[in-house]
């Protein structure tokens, strides 16, 4: 089983400031004959069901505002809030979906400093 | 669009089955673009895929509760459903179904990601 491992498991940053969540599986995700890392990540907020921000490890999903980026290949991936709002106060998952079972990391909570 | 929700018992005793619907709306069940899974959370903790299920009735399930599991479809009713037997307080926990994006190349077909979840249910085993 692919074990994907966040750091940190929590974070406070301030308003307009940058932040970022490691992810590390442990092997790669990264599928050679499409040059296509199987990594996804989540936002969930208190209550709610988490919701799809980015997939491929870095295409952002329709509507998911421009301030959140992925990035990062093989094992080792990012997932950036350029400058955090309020609204972005949640706990953040990454996922990969290269290996059955799919596998999710143990979350990031992002709050305001 | 598609809109998924899950429903069922809220409580269920130890030992016994739980069982959850999920209901699809917005597109059909048998779109070949989809798989329709299951995903846990324990309270206060992170998610743990359960299973997942194609329209013809094929089956993946996460092999740490696979002895446990069944999920099934019903087409006619644009359902899938969840049965995990035996059940603990261990299972206590929000459970979601959710889409699964399933693409295709050269004759073979993966899975993508979630998107999207149902609201989720939240599910207590206690007597």
């Amino acid at each position: 089983d692919i074990v994907m491992t966040q750091s940190p498991d929590s974070l406070a940053v301030s308003l307009g400031e940058r932040a970022t969540i490691n992810c590390k599986s442990s092997q790669s995700v990264l599928y050679s004959s499409n040059n296509k890392n199987y990594l996804a990540w989540y936002q969930q907020k208190l209550g709610q069901p988490p919701k799809l921000l980015i997939y491929w490890a870095s295409t952002r999903e329709s509507g998911v505002p421009d301030r959140f980026s992925g990035s990062g290949s093989g094992t080792d991936f990012t997932l950036s809030i350029s400058s955090l709002q309020a609204e972005d106060v949640a706990v953040y998952y990454c996922q990969q979906y290269f290996g059955t079972p799919q596998s999710f990391g143990q979350g990031t909570k992002v709050e305001i400093k | 669009q598609l809109q998924l929700q899950e429903s069922g018992p809220g409580l269920v005793k130890p030992s016994e089955t739980l069982s959850l619907t999920c209901t699809v709306s917005g597109g059909s069940i048998s779109d070949s673009n989809y798989y329709w899974g299951w995903i846990r959370q324990a309270p206060g903790k992170g998610l743990e895929w359960i299973g997942s299920i194609f329209y013809t009735g094929s089956t993946y399930y996460n092999p740490s509760l696979k002895s446990r599991v069944t999920i099934s479809v019903d087409t006619s009713k644009e359902q899938f459903s969840l049965k995990l037997s035996s059940v603990t307080a261990a299972d206590t926990a929000v459970y979601y179904c959710a889409t699964i994006l399933r693409f295709c190349s050269g004759g073979e077909c993966e899975v993508g990601w979630f998107d999207p979840w149902g609201q989720g249910t939240l599910v207590t085993v206690s007597s």
